[in-house]
């Protein structure tokens, strides 16, 4: 499947192969991230949450990772369909209760059949 | 089913003329945002209510406000649209605004300024 080691804007990749996408985060303080997919012209859409207390969350289809040692956050989506295609964002709790979501750069999946 | 709805979906205003975007929501939760998104960038943040108390981004400029009449509400108010304000503005909401608390998303207006 195909990855990426840093944040890239544009990831693209044949349907059925696995895609890792990648988010670095800024605060060490946060305690909660959110992977959305936004589709075009659409509001940004929940796919899977991992709080600070794990490493590691599976959904269907879908895993985060987390690493707080170098502030890294991915999203593994397996089997990869033309569905997918989208933007998709990492977001972030600053850690401080009564604050919102902070939301990083995105990268566009483009999943050709 | 429960939801976030924005209106309307595209709204086009001349510099210089106030606009209002709307958002009403059913799910009953306590906190709603507002969001900017320009072309091929991450949402940012503008401000959120918590019930009736409103909290500002230290960054959101002035020209940009916000009311919530009620629970279910909300409006953003552009007093004087530049050309720089053309965006996507994003609504969501949370039952809380705890760690932990996923955002539900409305599917935007499409702000054009002429």
């Amino acid at each position: 499947g195909e990855s990426v080691g840093l944040h890239l804007p544009t990831l693209s990749v044949q349907e059925g192969d696995n895609s890792i996408i990648n988010c670095a985060y800024s605060n060490s303080a946060s305690d909660y991230f959110i992977w959305y997919k936004q589709e075009s012209g659409k509001g940004p859409q929940f796919i899977i949450d991992i709080r600070s207390n794990m490493d590691k969350r599976q959904g269907q289809r879908v895993t985060v990772l987390l690493n707080k040692t170098v502030k890294h956050l991915s999203l593994q989506i397996a089997a990869t369909q033309p569905g997918d295609s989208a933007v998709y964002f990492c977001a972030e709790n600053r850690g401080q209760a009564g604050t919102a979501l902070i939301f990083g750069k995105g990268t566009t999946l483009s999943v050709s059949s | 089913d429960a939801m976030v709805i924005q209106n309307p979906r595209y709204q086009v205003t001349q510099f210089g003329k106030p606009v209002t975007l709307s958002c009403s929501q059913t799910l009953n939760h306590n906190v709603m945002y507002w969001y900017q998104q320009k072309s091929s960038q991450a949402p940012k943040l503008l401000f959120h209510y918590y019930d009736k108390d409103f909290n500002n981004e230290a960054d959101t400029p002035d020209n940009f406000q916000s009311r919530r009449p009620n629970t279910s509400f909300c409006f953003l108010d552009i007093r004087s649209p530049g050309l720089g304000d053309a965006a996507m503005y994003l609504c969501a909401t949370s039952s809380s605004v705890h760690t932990g608390e996923k955002l539900f998303f409305g599917s935007g207006t499409q702000l054009s300024v002429l």
